[in-house]
């Protein structure tokens, strides 16, 4: 097993651009989520999915879209990138909803808006 | 809004030395807490997942101890090791929230030699 697979790992982009970061776990889990990471802020949740077809919002959700078509894949779009969206952003996975299982972390995005 | 306070911020320990670092989180309506362990230019890894009051887990050298009643969690390592090095994170979710789990900023751990 691959576990959670991020690409790509490193991206720089112009304000205004937009672009979508990839997530894709290969161990059926029903649970996915994206979070970034700033300096002192520790890992802030952006979107998660308790399945396909369902989608939420977390703690910072503004400027982002996700969509979850299939249960493998969690794909995180910035519609129109700002200097503020400067971050590390993880996408994680587990077995069920209902967080009483531990989460799977992919190896993360460094991302830099210009 | 949950917050999650984890103290302290860093640590430095001796090698060989043990040491504990805290997890606070709103007692109310509380679902589960997370401890992970985050190695610099790696991802998070989890150590434990635990719901129950008075839960203890264990994993080698660490182990971890809840208390939902006055909200906390206390994190234990024995016999610290320079591999010990890390950043330790916990994550609470409360009921009403279930599928959002909240994170600390971290207790930074340093094992010097």
């Amino acid at each position: 097993n691959a576990g959670v697979t991020q690409t790509p790992k490193f991206q720089v982009l112009k304000t205004g651009q937009s672009m979508t970061l990839q997530c894709a776990q290969d161990m059926n889990h029903e649970y996915m989520s994206w979070y970034r990471q700033d300096p002192g802020m520790g890992l802030r949740l952006i979107h998660y999915s308790v399945g396909a077809g369902i989608t939420d919002q977390g703690e910072v959700p503004n400027g982002y879209n996700v969509s979850r078509s299939t249960t493998e894949d969690f794909p995180l779009r910035l519609l129109s990138a700002a200097p503020s969206q400067t971050s590390v952003y993880f996408c994680a996975s587990s077995l069920t909803g209902g967080l009483v299982q531990p989460q799977h972390f992919g190896d993360g995005t460094r991302l830099s808006i210009l | 809004i949950l917050n999650v306070e984890q103290s302290p911020q860093s640590l430095h320990v001796q090698e060989g030395d043990s040491t504990n670092f805290t997890c606070s989180f709103p007692s109310s309506n509380f679902y589960a807490l997370h401890w992970y362990r985050w190695e610099t230019a790696k991802s998070p890894e989890a150590l434990f997942v635990m719901t129950l009051n008075g839960d203890e887990k264990k994993k080698g050298r660490i182990s971890a101890t809840l208390n939902t009643k006055e909200g906390y969690s206390y994190l234990y390592i024995k016999g610290s090791q320079p591999e010990d090095s890390a950043t330790y994170l916990c994550a609470s979710a409360m009921i009403q929230g279930a599928q959002k789990l909240v994170f600390g900023q971290g207790t930074r751990l340093t094992i010097n030699p």
